[in-house]
């Protein structure tokens, strides 16, 4: 399977610990985003790379947040000194923008529940 | 600012009835794409559809069907003779097309849940 790959599929940590997610995207996108979900509502921007560069960090994204593509491949997600409230879906996709190429793959996400 | 609305939270039919899923968006871009996506319990968003903003045709896809009217900015999914399979969350989406270094990053509306009953 070539889809967006993300692992793991579910995180449970203490409150104050740090997680990392990764994600895989298809192999030749250029893009990678990452959103995150909570119960109820559509995905919200967090971030997004063109290549390794990151090219824009939503006000979303606290200090306590980092993202690296640090080869342009894959994608690291870390939250520091987790809270409560960063209990969501965290979900990655990809995509091939040039020129028209622009919908977006999605991986199956990275639930995180932070207890 | 970009937003869209799905004022819809959640349907319920019979199989074999159609559903229309409403879409109103709202962008100062004059170029963007409009997006509907599918979340099944899985979780994993299954692309649906892309439109362009010039491009006003209606689109029918086997049981699938959108209407796009720019006059009202909305871009409305209808589907035919529902089946139990199509239960899932319907997102609808947004993203400016400003050449290959805009963010294109998607804006989406908070989901419509569709139950089909059997």
């Amino acid at each position: 399977d070539t889809g967006v790959s993300q692992n793991p599929r579910h995180k449970i940590t203490k409150r104050g610990q740090n997680v990392t997610f990764r994600c895989d995207p298809i192999s030749e996108h250029n893009r990678l985003y990452w959103y995150r979900q909570t119960l109820g509502q559509g995905p919200e921007f967090l971030t997004y790379f063109q290549n390794e560069a990151q090219l824009e960090k939503s006000r979303l994204l606290s200090d306590r947040f980092s993202a690296e593509r640090p080869k342009g491949s894959f994608s690291t997600l870390e939250i520091q000194r987790t809270e409560q409230g960063d209990s969501a879906m965290y979900l990655c996709a990809s995509s091939l923008t040039r020129g028209e190429n622009t919908e977006a793959f999605f991986g199956q996400g990275t639930r995180l529940t932070v207890v | 600012a970009q937003k869209v609305t799905q004022a819809q939270t959640e349907i319920s039919v019979v199989e074999k009835e159609d559903v229309t899923l409403d879409c109103v968006y709202e962008t100062r871009d004059t170029t963007y794409y409009l997006f509907w996506y599918k979340q099944p319990p899985s979780g994993e968003l299954v692309f649906l559809i892309r439109r362009n903003s010039f491009d006003e045709q209606n689109e029918i896809s086997g049981r699938y069907s959108w209407n796009f009217q720019k006059s009202t900015s909305s871009f409305n999914f209808t589907i035919t003779a529902s089946q139990v399979v199509d239960s899932a969350v319907y997102l609808c989406a947004l993203s400016e097309a400003r050449g290959d270094t805009g963010r294109r990053a998607l804006t989406f509306g908070s989901g419509t849940r569709l139950q089909v009953q059997p």
